[in-house]
Order: structure tokens, then C-alpha cells, then sequence
């Protein structure tokens, strides 16, 4: 299994460019969230998915969008970028069992520049 | 929302020496506590997680306490390694829910 894949790994943008980040998963997971990492701020849910065609806002989900047609893949859209989105993004994955939480996976992340 | 509480935000030991890394929660239905590891430039990693029907956990040199009515929880290195070196952060949530909140992070430096 390749896990959790993620591209690109880095990425500049001008200021008020779009672009998608990609996120696939080959472990059948019915959970994907995506997350900024910020120096000193931890890491913050911008949206997650429960499954398929259900996706919903976490923490900071302002000027992005995402989508789910199928359990795999978890595209994670910036709309017109900013400064401010200037950040390592990560993707992760994980399931549930018997209403038993269980690890989440992460991608090896995307280094995003906007300048 | 849940809100989880970091402490302290570096921490500096020497080889042998124990690290202890202490989080809070602010969500009483919080019921799930893991633990990640995070190098430089790669990716965060679990370590161990502990279930509110329990309160302490081991795997090898490390452990993870809780104590559910403080909303409390924290985790134990012993005979740190200069190896252990990273970024360690707690998070929370609600078991068959699919969101976890992270705390902001330690930084643990083992020096030799």
C-alpha cells in the first residue's frame, strides 16, 4: 500500500492564483481531513470528509474548498490565494470500528508559498 | 468546540533523563487521546493513544496518563534517546466522531 500520497510537495503561487492540492489514499478509509501546520500553531482542520459525497468545515476552513466523488481522493481547493495561506498542508485518513476510533494516517504533506 | 492545551511549549533534556509532556481538554465527551511524533520535515507519526476507560497506558518507554476528571492527560519518556528529538503533539476527540483537535506542540531537544 502507498498510504496516504499527496502532490504536489511544494508549490509557489502568486497572489490571487488558484490551484488544487491532491490527496489519494489506498487503504479504503472512510475519514479524510485536511490540516494546515503554521509555526507555533499546531495543526489546524481546514475540512474533513466521513465518507463519499460528505464533506464538512473544521477550524480554519475560509478560502478553501473540497470535494469527495470517491473514497480515495480528497482535492483540497484555494479559491484565490493569499499570504496568509502560506503554510505545510497535510492530508490524513482514517477509519473507525465498532464506534472505536483509530489512527489517522498522514500524507507527507505539500509546502505551499504565496507571495 | 474542543480545545486542547499544550504544555510546556519546548523542552530541553539530557540523554537518560524523562520528558513529560502535559495536555488539557476542555470537552468532557472527549473520549480518544492520541499522541503524535513529528521530525524535522516529515510527516506526524502515532506514538501511542489512551481511551477514557483506562487511565494509563505503556508501549516500551513511553506512557500516556489520564485523569478524566481534571480532563487531564499526559506523556512519559523515560531513558530519553537523543533519537527522541521532535515535535510531539497531544489532540482529543469524540470516538466515532472523525476530527481530532491538536494541541500546539513541544519541541523535545535530547542532547548527549
Amino acid at each position: 500500500n502507498a498510504g496516504v500520497t499527496q502532490t504536489p510537495k511544494f508549490q509557489v503561487l502568486k497572489t490571487g492564483q488558484s490551484m488544487t492540492l491532491q490527496c489519494a489514499q489506498d487503504m479504503n478509509h472512510e475519514y479524510m481531513s485536511w490540516y494546515r501546520q503554521d509555526p507555533g500553531m499546531g495543526l489546524r482542520l481546514i475540512h474533513y470528509s466521513v465518507g463519499a459525497g460528505i464533506t464538512d468545515q473544521g477550524e480554519v476552513p475560509n478560502g478553501y474548498n473540497v470535494s469527495r466523488s470517491t473514497t480515495e481522493d480528497f482535492p483540497l481547493r484555494l479559491l484565490s490565494a493569499a499570504p496568509s495561506q502560506t503554510s505545510v498542508y497535510f492530508c490524513a485518513s482514517s477509519y473507525s470500528k465498532g464506534g472505536q476510533a483509530y489512527e489517522q494516517y498522514f500524507g507527507p504533506g505539500t509546502r505551499l508559498t504565496v507571495t | 468546540g474542543e480545545n486542547v492545551e499544550q504544555h510546556p511549549s519546548t523542552l530541553s533534556v539530557q540523554e537518560g533523563d524523562s520528558a513529560v509532556i502535559k495536555c488539557t481538554y476542555s470537552d468532557s465527551a472527549s473520549n480518544y487521546f492520541p499522541w503524535y511524533k513529528q521530525e524535522l520535515g516529515k510527516r506526524p507519526q502515532l506514538i501511542i493513544d489512551i481511551r477514557s476507560n483506562v487511565g494509563e497506558k505503556k508501549d516500551q518507554r513511553i506512557a500516556v496518563t489520564l485523569n478524566k476528571t481534571a480532563k487531564h492527560f499526559s506523556l512519559h519518556i523515560t531513558e530519553t534517546q537523543p533519537e527522541d528529538s521532535a515535535v510531539y503533539f497531544c489532540a482529543a476527540s469524540i470516538e466515532g466522531y472523525s476530527t481530532l483537535t491538536f494541541g500546539k506542540g513541544t519541541m523535545l531537544l535530547v542532547s548527549p
